[in-house]
């Protein structure tokens, strides 16, 4: 009940397409669903989140959509560049919660 | 002013020997946490301070790691008798309200372990 299961492991996109990163959970007790960025050697940064009470959040090129009955969260990255390419983690936590449940992690590539 | 450091960056060493990785939090943010990536891998929880307490170590594999915070600043957590599977990048995290994980965490950069 504490995953969160992140799919695809890898994703290759060309250079202005859509990148789309899935997730879903179990525990409908979370209430809190960012996505982290990581760049090779740099520690994950936060890039935009959501919670269950909005079906939709975007932020630039950066989109979350929420299905709160099917339990599932994706992201949406519009007009894809090369600088996007990095490992997207999505995550849940619960209220009053210590610790973010991390999915296992998606690589992204933009080819030029 | 500076972002979460930690030292060292990297870190080889012996198996069965201790091991000490600091982290500096961003200076004001009462909660810190530790997390543990092995190779293409997601984060996996170890400890989360409130201040100099520790209200969750759930997240601790084993007693051969600890960790301790002090002056409601840096942080060390200490793996003692390394073993291989130890290996991993450990992260260090720190935000300004701890109770609720929905506030931000801002990582630092990680220190490499690897265990010979």
């Amino acid at each position: 009940q504490q995953q969160v299961k992140q799919s695809p492991q890898s994703l290759i996109v060309q250079k202005g397409g859509i990148s789309i990163i899935n997730c879903a959970y179990e525990n409908t007790a979370f209430d809190y669903f960012p996505w982290y960025q990581q760049f090779p050697g740099k520690g994950p940064a936060l890039l935009i989140a959501i919670r269950p009470d909005v079906s939709e959040k975007k932020e630039g090129r950066f989109t979350i959509s929420f299905n709160k009955s099917a339990k599932q969260f994706s992201l949406h990255i519009m007009d894809s560049q090369p600088g996007d390419s990095a490992t997207y983690f999505c995550a849940a936590s619960r209220p009053s919660a210590s610790k973010i449940i991390f999915g296992s992690g998606t690589r992204l590539s933009i080819r030029p | 002013g500076a972002g979460v450091s930690q030292s060292p960056s990297n870190k080889v060493t012996e198996k069965g020997k201790d091991v000490e990785l600091r982290c500096d939090p961003i200076s004001g943010h009462t909660a810190l946490y530790w997390y543990r990536q092995r190779l293409g891998q997601g984060l996996e929880f170890l400890i989360y301070f409130q201040g100099n307490s520790a209200p969750d170590k759930s997240g601790l594999p084993s007693d051969r790691f600890s960790a301790e915070r002090t002056g409601e600043s840096v942080s060390t957590l200490t793996i003692q008798r390394t073993q291989q599977e130890d290996s991993a990048v450990y992260l260090c995290a720190s935000s300004l309200v701890g109770t609720g994980a929905s506030y931000e965490q801002y990582f630092g950069p990680g220190t490499r372990l690897t265990v010979t």
